[in-house]
This record gives structure tokens, C-alpha cells and sequence, in this order.
């Protein structure tokens, strides 16, 4: 079946690690986006690619990196620098041309600074 | 810049009623497509409905309705016969047009609603 895939489900990091979430889609999609949750708030966008070897920030990219070697894949980084990031991530695709249809989301990673 | 406002933190409702949560909009692009999301507490995120910005009519999909005002800039989501099953948080999301002239750009949230349902 067609989708996006998130691991792992949760991620539990010691202070002062980087840790790395996948995400995968086999959707043919073009773009993809990296969101955080906080309980009980809206979704922050992190980063976003439309295209292999590129990708912008979004509203909140300081403390995290991503890389978008294959069309598929669009891992995000969360590193020493992001003070606080215990959160919900989520991962989403969509196309970019063409008729506008909605994102699809993977399940999410859970992450807890410990 | 694009901007998604709900002003509406919480609403509650009776089963079976009707239900209408707020989404005003910003941007500057003429173009643009507007969406709901619903998220249970699992945390998934559901695609209810979609409204572009030059649809003459307003979206429906089931018991979902798109109340799309343009001039306003609003883009409210009614509930028809609410569910126990229908609460959740819900989103409102704005892609703006085609950025740079050739492909759509970001996908922006706005803060969300949490519906709670009354038996």
C-alpha cells in the first residue's frame, strides 16, 4: 500500500545527542514537509523540500537539519542545539504540480529528552 | 506570508447537532487551496476536505461542509449530525498557489480546534 512511513514510533534522547527520525513515502511525491507538535497546539512547520537536493526552513528550523538525497526519503535531525525538543513530529507529502490534493501524514515519532 | 487563525480554542456540542468551527486566512497569492484536517488522540492526521480558491461552489464531503468566503477570508468547517467519534482536534491548512510561478508552496496550520462531543 501506498503511504509515508515514520520511525521509529518513539525516540527517547539523552541531553546533548543529535538523534535522527526517518521518514519514507512511497507516493511518488514530490514534496515533503517536517512538522512539530506541541500538546494541545498547532502544527510548526520545521523544514520543507519540493524537490530532491533542496529544501527550505520553515518557521522553526533552528536546532534541526534535513537532507533529501532520494525522492523517497527526507530524514530530519534533531541536534544538541534545539533546547527543547521534546515533541510530536510529524511527517507529511504532496504532490507539486498539478491538480492541489491534501498532504498525507505518516503516524508520527513521539520524541522525549530524558 | 500566508497566515491560518482559529480563534476558537474549544467547542462543544450535542450529539446530532451541528457544529461550525472558524478559519480565517491570509495571503497574497490569488491562488491558493484550503484545508481541514481532523486528529484524534492517536495523533494521526485525517484529510476531511478541501476548498481552492477559484472552486465556484463550496466543498462537501458527507457530513463535512466547507462554508468558503472569499472576501472575508474565511473558511469555516461545518459538522452536520455530530458523533461521538467526531471528537478530536481540528486543523485548518492553507497551501499557497503556484510560488515562483510554476509549483504550489508551503503548507501552513493554523492552531487548532478541540471539538468535544456531548452524548
Amino acid at each position: 500500500d501506498g503511504g509515508i512511513t515514520q520511525s521509529p514510533k518513539y525516540l527517547f534522547r539523552k541531553e546533548g545527542q543529535n538523534v535522527t527520525l526517518s521518514c519514507e513515502q512511497n507516493l511518488n511525491h514530490d514534496a515533503m514537509y517536517w512538522y512539530r507538535q506541541d500538546p494541545g497546539q498547532g502544527l510548526r512547520l520545521i523544514y520543507y523540500s519540493q524537490i530532491v537536493n533542496d529544501f527550505q526552513k520553515g518557521d522553526i528550523a533552528e536546532g534541526y537539519s534535513v537532507s533529501r538525497e532520494k525522492k523517497e526519503s527526507f530524514p530530519l535531525t534533531v541536534t544538541s542545539a534545539q533546547k527543547n525538543p521534546t515533541a510530536f513530529y510529524l511527517c507529511a507529502s504532496s504532490i507539486v504540480e498539478g491538480k492541489v490534493t491534501e498532504a498525507f501524514f505518516g503516524q508520527g515519532t513521539r520524541l522525549t529528552v530524558v | 506570508a500566508q497566515k491560518i487563525t482559529q480563534t476558537q480554542p474549544g467547542m462543544f456540542v450535542q450529539e446530532k447537532e451541528a457544529v461550525t468551527l472558524d478559519c480565517t486566512y491570509d495571503t497574497s497569492d490569488p491562488s491558493y487551496g484550503l484545508f481541514w484536517y481532523k486528529q484524534p488522540s492517536s495523533g494521526e492526521m485525517i484529510f476531511l476536505i478541501y476548498q481552492g480558491s477559484y472552486d465556484q461552489q463550496n466543498a462537501t464531503e458527507g457530513r463535512y461542509s466547507l462554508n468558503f468566503q472569499k472576501a472575508r477570508k474565511s473558511a469555516n468547517l461545518v459538522i452536520s449530525a455530530s458523533q461521538l467519534g467526531d471528537s478530536a482536534m481540528y486543523f485548518c491548512a492553507m497551501r499557497d498557489g503556484r510560488a515562483g510561478g510554476t509549483s504550489y508552496g508551503k503548507l501552513t496550520f493554523g492552531q487548532g480546534t478541540i471539538l468535544t462531543v456531548h452524548p
